[in-house]
């Protein structure tokens, strides 16, 4: 069992489709990141927030958007994606940046966009 | 960060040790050495980490080398569980940044 909950497991949606990923972790960490994972391939980091703040964007794209409306919940806003968006996104937190503290990541959302 | 180099693929008999090595001869002072696993379907999941000295906990042990340009991670009494792909990551622990890149990893399987 995760302690990082991520809804919904499975996502289809349309290229001109609008949807929302969530995240979200009870255990008062401060910090919390989004990654991508292709088939077969290891996890990428997408963004990171730390105190509810975006601290590192690694040049995604703006069709992905993302929220951190309390230090509980992280949101992936969708727009227009393309189908080479198809793939896993996994959510992690940890209690914050560079504490020694490792990752807690959730089971992921598989996103296929037709 | 550094790179680290893995093995694609081990195999390991239930209830044998499981030891997996993993190369990053470039890495620095301040550079930390983690070890995440990834079960079929689901997310990474933390083992254990380290700096010079060698750490255990109750899933794994791991030795790094003393000039620290390798570890090995092992799993005293492998299971059908412990089959993943294994990630060896080293890390510089900053207040600016937290990234972990992944590497491609070990797949083990662990056999029966």
């Amino acid at each position: 069992d995760t302690e990082v909950t991520q809804t919904p497991k499975h996502l289809v949606m349309g290229m001109t489709n609008k949807k929302s990923l969530k995240c979200e972790q009870h255990m008062g960490h401060r910090a919390m990141y989004w990654y991508k994972q292709k088939a077969k391939k290891p996890p990428e980091l997408m963004f990171v927030y730390s105190y509810e703040k975006l601290s590192i964007n690694e040049s995604v794209p703006s069709r992905f958007s993302p929220e951190c409306p309390n230090s509980s919940l992280l949101n992936l806003h969708l727009h227009a994606l393309q189908p080479e968006d198809s793939a896993l996104y996994l959510c992690a937190s940890s209690q914050s940046l560079g504490t020694g503290q490792p990752q807690h990541f959730g089971d992921g959302t598989r996103l296929s966009i037709l | 960060d550094a790179k680290t180099t893995q093995p694609p693929s081990m195999d390991c008999a239930e209830g044998r040790a499981a030891n997996l090595p993993c190369n990053h001869s470039t890495i620095s002072g301040n550079e930390y050495v983690y070890w995440y696993r990834q079960i079929h379907s689901q997310g990474p999941q933390y083992i254990i980490h380290g700096l010079k000295n060698n750490e255990t906990n109750e899933m794994a042990s791991l030795i790094i080398t003393e000039d620290r340009k390798s570890s090995t991670l092992i799993l005293p009494h492998a299971t059908l569980r412990d089959t993943a792909v294994y990630y060896c990551i080293v890390r510089v622990e900053s207040g600016a940044t937290n990234k972990l890149i992944f590497g491609t990893g070990t797949l083990l399987a662990v056999q029966p």
